[in-house]
């Protein structure tokens, strides 16, 4: 049984173009995070949600909306794509927040702007 | 301002030991993490610090000394399996917890 969940796991699209990537957790924690992984390997943290509520939201653009429709899932909406994004995301869980709990990272989504 | 540094690459042969060092400045600190990634992968959690001393968890140890902002990660009797990267990341008590990420150290195990 996959714990932490994301879809795709690769997308290719234009710039400009608006996309969105889904995430889900079965591992019934309360936290979730979107990480972008950039081409120099450092993961650094976007956004994180407690029980659909918003804590974290990092210096991102605002071309990039978080949905937390329950504490299982977190999407991850992008409009207008630039080329700066293309990079690897990274949804993850923890069981509660602060999170001293281990997180759990999902497979990655690689997006590629052209 | 916060900083997570780490050496970009270590290589090593099968059976030996490798210590990867991370040194860290945060605004606020609330334990140290270690997460191994094999290339494309997802991070995987090995070990979590936040009291000073060696935490021993078979192959792998992790020591923790906050007075110097400074841990290190032990792979002993390494394992062509072992090569991967390994990333530090300080919890900062700011902001619910954020995770700050080094860039990772790339371990090389060669035959």
């Amino acid at each position: 049984d996959t714990a932490v969940s994301q879809t795709p796991k690769y997308l290719v699209t234009q710039m400009g173009n608006d996309k969105s990537i889904k995430c889900e957790q079965n591992l019934g924690h309360d936290t979730m995070y979107w990480y972008k992984q950039d081409s120099k390997k450092f993961l650094k943290i976007m956004f994180s949600y407690n029980n659909k509520e918003l804590i974290i939201n990092e210096t991102v653009p605002n071309r990039f909306s978080p949905k937390s429709p329950d504490k299982a899932h977190l999407n991850l909406h992008i409009n207008s794509l630039e080329l700066g994004d293309s990079a690897v995301y990274f949804c993850a869980s923890s069981l509660k927040n602060p999170a001293t709990d281990t997180q759990y990272f999902g497979p990655g989504t690689r997006l590629t702007v052209l | 301002g916060q900083n997570i540094d780490q050496p970009t690459e270590m290589t090593a042969t099968e059976g030996a030991i490798v210590q990867i060092n991370c040194t860290y400045q945060t605004s606020g600190f609330n334990g140290l993490f270690w997460y191994q990634q094999h290339a494309g992968e997802a991070p995987t959690f090995l070990s979590y610090n936040v009291l000073d001393g060696l935490e021993e968890k078979g192959r792998f140890s992790s020591f923790l000394s906050r007075s110097k902002g400074y841990s290190y990660l032990l792979l002993k009797e390494l394992q062509m399996k072992d090569s991967a990267s390994y990333l530090c990341a300080a919890l900062t008590t700011d902001s619910w917890g954020k995770f700050q990420f080094g860039a990772g150290t790339q371990v090389v195990v060669t035959p």
